[in-house]
């Protein structure tokens, strides 16, 4: 149990253009999604909460017009990043948590996504 | 601001050495939670703990919340080369609502064969 998945797992886009990544928990639902930033050999950085039928909350520093968020399900959240610049590429990660997780705070992570903006 | 600190940030080992992985914050955590990352894909949990005190094991693997709940160690017995990963600890303020994680800076451990 507790598979969340991303897709793409990987893409390249040219400057400029917009991407999107989607998130789904697959086997539970999850009212709340997390969307993660990852620099070569570094540690997770939280950019946003992701809440179902809510506004997300984003991390400090983080645009929201940039990296838009919308938590249409309970098993789907998507992250779309706009006009993408070469310093948008990264490794984005999801994670999710299950309901019956609220009391030990678990979160499950999907496999994530190669951006690379050219 | 990092609130978790890990050490060592990086550690390359003999297969079947020990190792210990500490994770320290000045704050006080209701839950922590271990991953293990490899290239490329996702962090997988490995345990969470909740309790002052708490011991778990998995396998080879020991942790170990402390008693107040501030740090956490992570003890490999006889290390794998399929122990290489990047360990990553996560602290949790509240164990209701929706309240994010704050992850450790991260260990990456090397296993030689």
């Amino acid at each position: 149990g507790a598979v969340v998945s991303q897709h793409p797992s990987r893409v390249i886009c040219k400057s400029g253009t917009s991407v999107k990544i989607e998130c789904r928990s697959l086997d539970f639902q999850a009212t709340t999604m997390f969307w993660y930033r990852q620099f070569p050999k570094q540690s997770l950085m939280l950019m946003a909460t992701s809440n179902e039928g809510s506004k997300a909350t984003y991390e400090q520093g983080v645009e929201k017009d940039k990296f838009l968020i919308n938590h249409a399900s309970l098993t789907l959240s998507t992250l779309t990043v706009t006009s993408a610049h070469p310093e948008d590429s990264s490794f984005y990660i999801c994670s999710a948590r299950a309901f019956r997780d609220l009391v030990r705070n678990e979160q499950f992570f999907g496999p994530g996504t190669r951006l690379t903006v050219l | 601001t990092q609130l978790l600190e890990q050490s060592p940030q990086f550690l390359s080992i003999q297969e079947g050495e020990n190792l210990t992985v500490y994770c320290n914050s000045s704050s006080v955590f209701s839950s922590l939670q271990w991953y293990r990352q490899e290239p490329g894909e996702g962090p997988v949990l490995l345990v969470t703990v909740v309790t002052g005190g708490e011991v778990k094991k998995l396998k080879r693997l020991t942790f170990q919340f402390g008693d107040a709940r501030k740090d956490s160690s992570l003890h490999i017995t006889a290390a794998q080369p399929g122990d290489t990963g990047l360990y990553l600890c996560a602290g949790g303020r509240s164990n209701f609502g929706n309240e994010k994680l704050t992850f450790g800076t991260g260990t990456r451990l090397t296993i030689i064969p």
